[in-house]
């Protein structure tokens, strides 16, 4: 079983949807999360970190589940710009400081005219 | 503007060549990694450093070692490059302190061993 798991899709939406994106991991020693967001041929960059109150950045509201280690990404009023793929890590404290992270394998999206 | 840098993007060597990725991070981080990236395998840590000198196995660790000689530069070696290490590579660096810490990422060396 893989630490994190996603949907790899692709979610092919038109734009103005609402799309949601749901990841589980199996460390439950996990202590943080966040979602990255990698654009094609390009590197991962950090979204939003995930708290358990959920939260929210514009149109991106991320959320989080410890008890079923279910974390959730969801976009409101898709544009083209948001196609890319969209990574849901875990992360656990390094002795020496720092973190570890779990990446999934990513979520594409593809918003469409 | 925070900024990792590798030595290049695309890189083309010979099955039992030794091979240098060359990382440098212009933000003073402690902490820097190197992944591989693969199709349907995602991101997967190869080694990390969290000081000068210091290195840490990864995930992913066998067929590459790492150098950190100085604090702001983290290299990854391949001693004996095989055709099963080609691969994307992506440096990343991260501030020290806690758990929350966002990692950085470089651009990427894409490497195929031929």
């Amino acid at each position: 079983r893989k630490e994190v798991e996603q949907d790899p899709g692709p979610f092919n939406v038109p734009e103005g949807a609402t799309v949601a994106f749901n990841c589980t991991y199996s460390n439950s020693a996990s202590q943080s999360f966040f979602w990255y967001r990698q654009d094609c041929r390009k590197e991962p960059k950090l979204l939003m970190s995930v708290y358990s109150s959920g939260n929210e950045d514009g149109r991106f509201t991320a959320q989080l589940n410890r008890a079923s280690q279910y974390i959730s990404l969801l976009i409101r009023d898709s544009k083209l710009s948001d196609s890319a793929t969209y990574l849901c890590v875990v992360s656990e404290g390094l002795t020496g400081g720092g973190n570890k992270l779990t990446f999934g394998t990513g979520t594409q999206l593809k918003v469409e005219l | 503007d925070v900024k990792v840098t590798q030595s290049s993007r695309y890189l083309v060597k010979r099955t039992g060549e030794k091979v240098f990725l060359e990382c440098v991070q212009d933000m003073d981080h402690e902490n820097m990694f190197w992944y591989r990236q693969d199709p349907g395998l995602g991101l997967r840590l190869i080694y990390f450093s969290y000081d000068v000198k210091m290195k840490e196995k990864g995930d992913i660790p066998e067929g590459y070692s790492v150098s950190r000689e100085k604090k702001e530069r983290f290299s990854l070696i391949l001693e004996s490059a095989s055709t099963n290490q080609t691969s994307m590579y992506l440096c990343a660096s991260s501030e020290y302190r806690s758990s929350y810490n966002e990692q950085f990422f470089g651009p990427g060396t894409r490497l195929t061993v031929l």
